[in-house]
Order: C-alpha cells, then structure tokens, then sequence
C-alpha cells in the first residue's frame, strides 16, 4: 500500500468553525490532491498540488483553501465549515514521468466530517 | 472538458454469473482511463487501468476491462462474480496532460446474491 495517511479519520463539528484535515505520505510523490465523496456524484477534485507551495482549484473549490508546505504534507481547511461540506474527504498521490503526471492515483482512507 | 458516465447505479448478479459494469466517456484528447474499487469504509483501489497501450486491459481479481474508441466505452467485466467481489465501483477519466486530474463516474455498487 502506499504510504498515504490522514488525520482525523472521523470529525463532526458545528456550522461556523474552522476545520483542517490533513494527508500525509511517505512517498516523496509530487502530485496531491484532495478529493469529496458524496452519494450520487462520485469523487469531485477540490484542489490539488503539483509541488510544495505551488496548487490549483479543481471543480468544487467554493469554500476550501490548501496549503503545501512540505512535499510530504497537504493539508485542506474550512475556513467557516457548512452542512453542505459534510462529506467524506479524500487525499491521493501520484509520482511523475518527466514533467507531467501520468501514473495511478493512489488514495488515503479517507476522513469521515460531519458539520452540524 | 471531459465526463464519464456509468450506466446504473445498481448491479445485483448472482454467485458464478458474469459482471459488465459499463463506463462511458467524453473526452477531447487521447484518454486515461481507470477503473477503481471501494469497499465499504475504505479508501478506492485501483483495479486496472489504460494508457494507450493494449486496448484489453487485465487487472486485478479476475477483472478486465477493454478500450474501445469508437463507442467512447470502457466497460469493466468478470466471467464469474464471487462474493467478495460485493462493492463500489467507479470508472476515471484523466486528462494527463493536465496534472492528472481524475474525473470520476458516480459510481456502480455491486451486489452479489448466493
């Protein structure tokens, strides 16, 4: 398995308040992403790193900031969490053929967040 | 922009019967395409995928898969289901000249009757 972990693994919070979920991986792989999982829609990309310091938006970025401060580290935050961001989130990591990435996408555990 | 669409929500075979679970895609460049599996509370595993090479595409646990251009198509097949074949599965599209981005169908969850 790769080396991919995530923390909390379970969280429920209050509408309002700041969240930040973090992965973790051992891989030294240049490519993160975060994803959301919910019924009906599959995963849907929310951001996603191609270097320390250096991200972008995917589709569903509304309300979700990143941050990439060390290869091994990408973290996700709410800044002011809503019901409508209950969801299972998802980190994955993939390595790179010369400058772009073309190999598997490999995925956390996942983080259960409920916003009440 | 590219899309993918599984075709049924819901999949019920029964026990030693065949598997088709179908992928369609929408893509304007040559695509990669993954097919990935999720068992209940755990992260997705990757089955099998296709980057241009081989259009049938063997993966993991009995699984293949195969490319077929002109219907736009990557259907996922099994000859004979097992049991613990019971799961979620969902079909990728990557454009990978776009950082590898993955574009995922809404999923098939699979049942499998004794």
């Amino acid at each position: 398995d790769a080396g991919i972990t995530q923390s909390p693994r379970h969280k429920v919070t209050e509408t309002g308040t700041p969240v930040t979920l973090r992965c973790h991986q051992t891989e030294n792989h240049r490519y993160m992403y975060w994803y959301r999982q919910d019924p009906g829609h599959g995963l849907r990309l929310i951001h996603y790193s191609y270097g320390v310091k250096d991200t972008d938006k995917g589709e569903v970025s509304d309300g979700y900031s990143v941050s990439r401060s060390k290869t091994e580290d990408f973290l996700l935050t709410l800044e002011s969490a809503t019901s409508s961001q209950t969801s299972v989130y998802f980190c994955a990591i993939t390595g790179t053929s010369g400058v772009v990435s073309t190999d598997t996408q490999y995925f956390g555990p996942g983080t259960r967040l409920t916003v009440l | 922009a590219q899309s993918v669409t599984q075709l049924g929500s819901h999949v019920s075979v029964s026990e030693g019967a065949l598997v088709l679970l179908r992928c369609n895609y929408s893509s304007s460049v040559p695509p990669y395409l993954f097919w990935y599996v999720q068992y209940p509370n755990q992260g997705l595993q990757l089955l099998l995928k296709y980057t241009s090479a081989a259009t049938l595409v063997k993966g993991i646990n009995g699984f293949e898969a195969e490319f077929k251009k002109s219907e736009t198509s990557f259907h996922l097949t099994k000859p004979s289901a097992h049991m613990s074949d019971a799961a979620e599965y969902f079909c990728a599209v990557s454009d990978h000249n776009q950082g590898g981005k993955l574009i995922f169908g809404q999923g098939t969850e699979l049942s499998v009757k004794p």
